[in-house]
């Protein structure tokens, strides 16, 4: 079956800084899907990649998708405090939107 | 912007009594998923809802588990028999299509005593 493994688990970074996260997947890659989810809250959806070298940017973050490698980035420039929460990503394993996910990176930025 | 929106927010039961949990979809979304995450663990998929039938299901979704549209806006999940590994959140999910982001509501979290 399919895995998605995120690294890294944790980031603590200081405001202003830039950081990335990577999220590798056991499989091929139909779509890939980055979502920001807080302590206990539900998950916010951020940005889909469905080709290979597709790259999307909203704001201050941007994501890539590299089929052949079967990974995806999401980078965050001037990170600031309002960035923290846990970064998942989800990948569409070709069926009826099942989605299965990493474990999630937890962000954390001081100020 | 329009939110999917789940209730209640918090469900304590007692273990071996039915729970249901509510989900209003976005309006135009065709499409409809459970997910649950366990305290510390994934988000794992339960199943997905199409034309008013299940399209898949995981392995998670056995016969104690069940999932209606009773109306033209609500989703719900049912659990028959609760156990004490049934406790986790609950999020409801749904998408205009099938391979569109899924916009998820806040959850629900269930308490299993």
């Amino acid at each position: 079956s399919q895995e998605l493994e995120q690294s890294p688990q944790s980031l603590i970074v200081q405001e202003g800084k830039n950081l990335t996260i990577n999220c590798t997947s056991s499989k091929t890659l139909y779509g890939l899907y980055w979502y920001k989810q807080k302590y206990g809250e539900g998950l916010i959806f951020l940005m889909m990649l469905q080709k290979g070298g597709e790259e999307k940017s909203h704001e201050k973050i941007t994501a890539k998708l590299d089929e052949k490698k079967q990974q995806s980035s999401l980078h965050i420039t001037a990170s600031q405090p309002s960035h923290a929460g846990i970064y998942l990503c989800g990948a569409d394993r070709g069926s009826q939107g099942n989605l299965i996910f990493g474990k999630g990176t937890k962000l954390s930025v001081k100020p | 912007e329009p939110e999917v929106t789940q209730t209640p927010s918090h469900q304590v039961t007692q273990m071996g009594q039915e729970v249901i949990l509510r989900c209003v979809p976005i309006s135009n979304h065709l499409y409809f998923y459970w997910y649950r995450q366990i305290l510390g663990q994934k988000v794992e998929f339960l199943v997905s809802f199409y034309n008013n039938e299940i399209s898949e299901k995981s392995e998670i979704f056995d016969d104690q588990f069940s999932v209606e549209r009773p109306d033209g806006s609500n989703f719900t999940l049912k659990i028959r028999s609760t156990k004490l590994e049934d406790s986790a959140m609950y999020f409801c999910a749904s998408s205009i299509q099938s391979n569109q982001p899924q916009h998820f509501g806040d959850g629900t979290r269930l308490s299993i005593l």
